[in-house]
């Protein structure tokens, strides 16, 4: 089965600028989730959806950036503006439920940097 | 507040000596455990969980709730054991909450 897939892998920017990253989840993964990995970090949940609803976005700094899952498939994450901290790794990541004791699979990360 | 620590940064062994990956967890109540790993160019992947209680590649870890601990630990490291290793933790519905991860590095 084709893993979780995230576009661009790459991306520079000037602070101030605004960005968006893609993610599709594994085929039938009701859960997305969008983790910050921040270098010399691990990840950090940032906005986590049911379908297309969000279940947790208590992290999500909220001034700047928005995710949307409209279609309960694909999933878009935008940072605008950005700020020099927004340099970091995003990470997708899907899994078939909600539940605890599902495997959460992760798409190869978008790496940003805001100069 | 949950929380996970990797008190390692870096884990430097020689090939074929053991290798132990130390996590230490906050948490009231059941969290699942579970240890992801990160080679070189890969994306980040499951190593194994503390439910399935499974030998993954040689890797094995015991879920202590007395010390709230969940340490990886091989007998026999090998070279392409070197990696980035993250322990985390999830409870139901949530999301994982990752420590800052181990990098191993096993030399010959």
């Amino acid at each position: 089965e084709a893993g979780v897939a995230q576009s661009p892998r790459y991306k520079i920017i000037e602070k101030r600028q605004s960005v968006a990253f893609w993610c599709n989840p594994i085929s039938g993964h009701a859960t997305l989730y969008w983790y910050q990995q921040i270098l010399g970090q691990g990840p950090k949940l940032l906005i986590q959806f049911q379908n297309n609803g969000v279940v947790d976005d208590s992290q999500l700094p909220k001034d700047r950036f928005s995710a949307e899952r409209l279609k309960g498939v694909d999933s878009t994450l935008k940072i605008q503006p950005a700020k020099l901290e927004d340099s970091a790794v995003y990470l997708c990541a899907s899994s078939l439920q909600e539940d605890q004791r599902e495997t959460q699979y992760f798409g190869p990360g978008t790496r940003l940097l805001v100069l | 507040a949950q929380r996970v620590t990797q008190p390692e940064k870096l884990l430097s062994v020689f090939k074929g000596a053991p290798v132990e990956l130390k996590c230490n967890y906050s948490y009231s109540g059941s969290p699942e455990l579970f240890w992801y790993v990160q080679y070189s160019r890969q994306r980040l992947q499951l190593l194994l969980r503390h439910i399935s209680r499974e030998s993954i590649k040689g890797f094995t870890a015991d879920l202590n709730k007395g010390e709230t601990s969940f340490h990886l630990k091989k007998p026999f490291a090998q070279e392409e054991d070197s990696a980035m290793y993250y322990c985390a933790l999830r409870q139901a519905g949530t999301a994982l909450i990752f420590g800052k991860g181990t990098t191993l590095s096993v030399s010959s």
